[in-house]
């Protein structure tokens, strides 16, 4: 099951803050953030494991919520190069495949 | 450092013609190796995993196959393509133990016409 983010598009004024979320129906261990910029592969951003925990570098952080399966994404004084699009991914096991399902994507738009 | 290529990068293809697609990693050893398709404007699909040489678990039933002759070396095939096998192709890595983000390749703009 895709778990679904929300929003699905946002603009913002550089300098401005956002959110980003991500929910799944299943029980997770593990979420990814990714970014996209337009026509170029995904780059990793950050993971966050089972435990609540929650991580960050520079202006970009995260939270991770087991219980309520969800993460969100938070993008703090944001930057022209901010934009793009971001995507959640979830893992589902502990094995040694990691695989994920990504989610439906956000574009995020920032402008001067 | 580790890299990771992936070849060619765009393919335009009839229907019915067959399709090779090859990625390759560098710099780590047992890598766990995946595609991904993207249709336009689309999340990630994931089609194909690999734990090791040989070892191919398929996510999604479709005319596509995958191929890992060597530790470091996945191939996506396919006998013969239809038009909605048209997407952006990528090949991403992880390493086998611990947990870190993927690594994805430069990806592959299919079209097929």
């Amino acid at each position: 099951q895709q778990p679904v983010q929300s929003p699905q598009a946002v603009i913002l004024r550089e300098g401005e803050d956002a959110v980003i979320n991500c929910s799944s129906s299943k029980a997770l261990y593990s979420v990814h953030w990714y970014r996209q910029k337009h026509g170029e592969a995904p780059v990793f951003l950050m993971i966050l494991l089972k435990g609540g925990e929650q991580k960050g570098h520079d202006k970009i952080s995260a939270s991770f919520n087991e219980k309520k399966q969800q993460s969100s994404l938070y993008l703090t004084a944001s930057q022209l190069s901010y934009s793009g699009t971001y995507f959640c991914g979830t893992g589902l096991h502990t094995g040694t495949a990691s695989k994920l399902t990504f989610g439906t994507g956000t574009r995020l738009q920032v402008t001067l | 450092s580790q890299t990771i290529h992936q070849w060619p990068a765009t393919l335009v293809q009839p229907v019915g013609s067959p399709l090779s697609l090859e990625c390759t990693v560098e710099g780590t050893s047992n890598p766990n190796l995946y595609w991904y398709r993207q249709a336009a404007g689309r999340g990630l699909q994931l089609l194909f995993y690999s734990v090791g040489i040989g070892q191919i678990s398929s996510e999604v039933p479709q005319n596509l196959s995958a191929s890992r002759p060597q530790d470091r070396q996945f191939i996506l095939s396919s006998k013969k393509l239809l038009l909605s096998d048209s997407g952006f192709y990528l090949c991403a890595w992880s390493v086998t133990r611990g947990y870190y983000g993927y690594t994805f390749g430069s990806g592959t703009r299919l079209t097929v016409v």
